[in-house]
This record gives structure tokens, C-alpha cells and sequence, in this order.
């Protein structure tokens, strides 16, 4: 069964540094999605993404956040300058259409010291 | 305003008895709900999704209500097994923020032996 795939599973990295996580889409799929996750807490959209632009982004998604799409596979999440309180399981999901249903990776834990 | 929120944070059920975890949403303009199971450390796993215009469906072991009037949407498992021991969030498509889901607060489920 297709699935979409992160990469790292888990990261530390140090408070100020950039952090890149990388995620395969499904590969049928048109709209991706960050979704992030703080211990114990409910998940949070983050940024929707569809025909290469942003079609929305959260309040959490601030200047120190960006999305890419550099080639036709891969869907990347970047922390320009990280930050405590950004330390979280990010969750990249994707969907065919508008209607279906979103399908999601099994997260990229990430820690910031 | 956009929010969905669940009445019960953790619901606690003999194995073999039958699970209902109920969900509340607030945006009318939602139309699609998914159930999503999430284990620790993984990513929401689709359970079963239902689309507005129903307000029953059904899958293997598991049962969707939507009631539109009041804003609910319940989740039934039957013949809960420890296998089904989770958090499950339910979550609202809202088209009109650029088809993103919304997702709930989430509810633990624990099943006894």
C-alpha cells in the first residue's frame, strides 16, 4: 500500500540552527500538508500546499518556517532558526483530491537543546 | 470560528465491550470528518471517514455518526480488543481554509482484560 515517508525519524538539533525534514508524498497525490504535534497535545496544521504555492498556513507558520516542493517527489519543511518551543513530532500528510482522505507519515521527531 | 473539540478525554472499556468516542465540531461549513487512531510515536492512522451529506457509514469493527443538527460526530467500535488501546482524534475538512483538516483534542482509549 503507498505510503508517504519522512525523513529523519528523529532529529536534535541545537536552539538557532536550520533543520530541513523531508517528506515522499503519495505519489498520485496534488495537495501536502505539515502538520506538527507537541507532546501530549493535538495536532496542528501547520501549512497546506497545492499546484507549487501555499494555499494556507497557520498562525504557527511564522517567517522562521518554509515548504518546498524542489522536485516532483519530494515536499520539504524548513526551520530557518529553531527555537525551543519548536520541538515537536511534525507529521507531513498528502491527499489525491480535494475530497479524499489524507493520509499521513509516521512523523519526524524533532528536538531542540 | 473553527474548533472540534471531544467530550471525553479518556474512556476506559472492558474487552469485548463496545467503544463510543464522541467528537464536537463547530464550523458548519465543514464537509468531511475523518476518525484518525494514532499509537505512541506514530502518525494518525485512517480509521473511517464520512462526508456531509450521510450521516451514518460503516466499516469493519467500526461505526461513523455525523448528526449536522447538533455538530456531533461519534465514533462506535465494537468488540473493542486491546489491540484498539489509542488515542483517536476526529477531524473536519473545512473547504473554505483551503481544504485542511481541523483536527480535535483527541481521546485516550484504554481496554482492560
Amino acid at each position: 500500500e503507498p505510503e508517504v515517508t519522512q525523513t529523519p525519524s528523529h532529529q536534535v538539533t541545537q536552539m538557532g540552527q536550520e533543520v530541513i525534514l523531508r517528506c515522499v508524498p503519495i505519489s498520485n497525490h496534488l495537495y501536502f500538508y505539515w502538520y506538527r504535534q507537541i507532546l501530549g497535545q493535538k495536532v496542528e496544521f501547520l501549512v497546506s500546499f497545492y499546484n507549487n504555492e501555499i494555499s494556507e498556513k497557520s498562525e504557527i507558520f511564522d517567517d522562521q518556517f518554509s515548504v518546498e516542493r524542489p522536485d516532483g517527489s519530494n515536499f520539504t519543511l524548513k526551520i530557518r532558526s529553531t527555537k525551543l518551543e519548536d520541538s515537536a513530532m511534525y507529521f507531513c500528510a498528502s491527499r489525491q483530491g480535494a475530497g479524499n482522505t489524507i493520509y499521513f507519515g509516521e512523523g519526524s521527531w524533532l528536538t531542540v537543546v | 470560528g473553527e474548533s472540534v473539540g471531544l467530550h471525553l478525554p479518556t474512556l476506559s472499556v472492558q474487552e469485548g465491550d463496545n467503544s463510543i468516542i464522541n467528537c464536537a465540531y463547530s464550523n458548519s461549513a465543514s464537509d468531511y470528518f475523518i476518525w484518525y487512531k494514532q499509537e505512541s510515536g506514530k502518525g494518525p492512522q485512517f480509521i473511517i471517514d464520512i462526508r456531509s451529506n450521510m450521516d451514518k457509514r460503516q466499516g469493519q469493527r467500526v461505526t461513523v455518526l455525523l448528526n449536522k443538527t447538533v455538530k456531533h460526530l461519534s465514533l462506535q467500535i465494537a468488540a473493542t480488543q486491546p489491540g484498539d488501546s489509542a488515542v483517536y482524534f476526529c477531524a473536519e475538512n473545512i473547504m473554505e481554509y483551503g481544504n485542511k483538516l481541523v483536527f480535535g483534542a483527541g481521546t485516550i482509549l484504554r481496554v482492560k482484560s
